[in-house]
């Protein structure tokens, strides 16, 4: 089984502040890399997938980078708001058609 | 938009009995999945279907489990002799593409096995 870590497992940030959180997944045999937001009592939300080395995404106030060679993927929110409150979680897929979760970034925005 | 559901939002049961868990994928996608989460535990993959197969399953999809797509919009899983430790939240998912594209999950079935 494969270990999929995500750090830290919470975090509380004022209104304003950008923060960042870390997902660290197995370098070799990769394929891609899942970012979801999951609200309570909601269903996961996607964020990005990313595939290749160097990749960086963005939606907003939200953006990603990937490095696949040293297995980390980074996701950052600037100005964070009270709606991005959420548990952030990554999903690294292998070339078999598996999934491995971490345990997901629990966010707290304090107005 | 589109989305997925999926039915019950709960089901309670007793350990022994089978369960059937229904999702509807959106309409124009070609990949499913089965995951669960138990309570406190990480989200774990079960099963990914496409085109009337498995394409992959985990170490969890065991004999006692199984998935079907009866009628072309339903994607079932049956859970043959409920345990006690299958009391999880389980989600389905669809996705146009295989995994690198963007799944899309429903909001979750809430199985309890007492």
């Amino acid at each position: 089984i494969l270990n999929v870590e995500q750090s830290p497992q919470s975090l509380h940030v004022q209104e304003g502040d950008s923060t960042n959180f870390t997902c660290s997944f197995p370098s070799s045999n990769f394929y891609a890399l899942h970012w979801y937001r999951w609200e309570t009592a909601k269903s996961p939300e996607a964020l990005f997938v990313m595939t290749l080395n160097g990749d960086e995404k963005k939606k907003g106030r939200i953006s990603a980078t990937l490095n696949t060679k040293e297995g980390y993927s980074y996701l950052y929110i600037k100005g964070s708001q009270p709606e991005d409150s959420a548990t952030y979680l990554c999903a690294f897929k292998d070339f078999g058609n598996q999934f491995y979760f971490g345990t997901g970034t629990s966010l707290t925005v304090i107005p | 938009e589109p989305e997925v559901t999926q039915t019950p939002s709960h089901q309670v049961t007793q350990m022994g009995q089978e369960v059937i868990l229904r999702c509807v994928p959106i309409s124009n996608h070609l990949y499913f999945y089965w995951y669960r989460q138990i309570l406190g535990q990480k989200v774990e993959f079960l099963v990914s279907f496409y085109n009337n197969e498995i394409s992959e399953k985990s170490e969890i999809f065991d004999d006692q489990f199984s998935v079907e797509r009866p009628d072309g919009s339903n994607f079932t899983l049956k859970i043959r002799s409920t345990k006690l430790e299958d009391s999880a939240m389980y989600f389905c998912a669809s996705s146009q593409a295989s995994g690198a594209d963007t799944q899309y999950f429903g909001p979750g079935t809430r199985l309890t096995v007492l």
